[in-house]
């Protein structure tokens, strides 16, 4: 059964600097890996999608990797904004449409 | 292009009660999938629909069940109620080609059970 872990589950971080959000899976045969932020009592806003046969995907401030060998996923903010603080969620997708979650890290960025 | 439309946004049943949540998905999306959210659990995917056929289902009990329309939009439905239920439910939409589409979501339904 595939499981998801995100470490740190919280990070507060001061506006202007540059982070680095872990996402760890159990099972290598995955198909794809997903990036979303959820503003709180929203729903999910998809910021990246890496297939597996990528190694990363960049939008913007945006940077994911991927390396399915190692079941390991980073997403690095550059230049953190204070609108950057969401719950950042990672989700990798096994089988036919079905994502499987992890926890989430909540990003806090202070003025 | 219109996004993810799930409605309604706010419920409020009581226990024993049953109650029907709608989504409708992207325009030329085939597959639906649900899930819930809750504090302690995080999301949990309840079942996907591909073409009016559920071609998955999550850990979830029978009280639970959905279905999909030809046009593409799905309900879900939860019957006699739990306080445990109260979740916000989230619809997402994607192409449906195994294993190589983005999933979108909608802004969810909160559904309190009282």
């Amino acid at each position: 059964k595939q499981e998801v872990t995100q470490i740190p589950a919280a990070l507060s971080v001061p506006e202007g600097e540059n982070l680095v959000l872990n996402c760890s899976f159990t099972d290598s045969a995955i198909y794809n890996l997903q990036w979303f932020r959820q503003d709180p009592g929203k729903g999910l806003t998809s910021l990246l999608l890496i297939q597996s046969s990528q190694r990363e995907q960049t939008s913007g401030r945006l940077n994911a990797s991927l390396d399915k060998s190692s079941g390991r996923s980073t997403l690095y903010i550059a230049a953190s904004q204070p609108g950057d603080s969401a719950t950042y969620l990672c989700a990798v997708l096994s089988g036919y449409s079905t994502l499987t979650f992890g926890k989430g890290t909540m990003l806090l960025v202070s003025p | 292009k219109a996004g993810v439309t799930q409605t309604p946004r706010y419920l409020i049943k009581t226990r024993g009660q049953q109650v029907t949540l709608s989504c409708s998905p992207i325009s030329g999306h085939r597959s639906v999938s649900w899930y819930q959210q809750t504090p302690g659990q995080g999301l949990q995917f309840l079942f996907e629909y591909f073409s009016e056929t559920q071609r998955n289902k999550g850990n979830f009990p029978g009280r639970f069940s959905g279905r999909q329309f030809s046009n593409s939009r799905s309900e879900m439905n939860v019957s006699t109620l739990e306080l445990g239920d109260s979740a916000l439910y989230l619809c997402a939409s994607s192409l449906g080609a195994v294993g190589n589409t983005e999933a979108f979501f909608g802004q969810g339904t909160r559904l309190t059970v009282v």
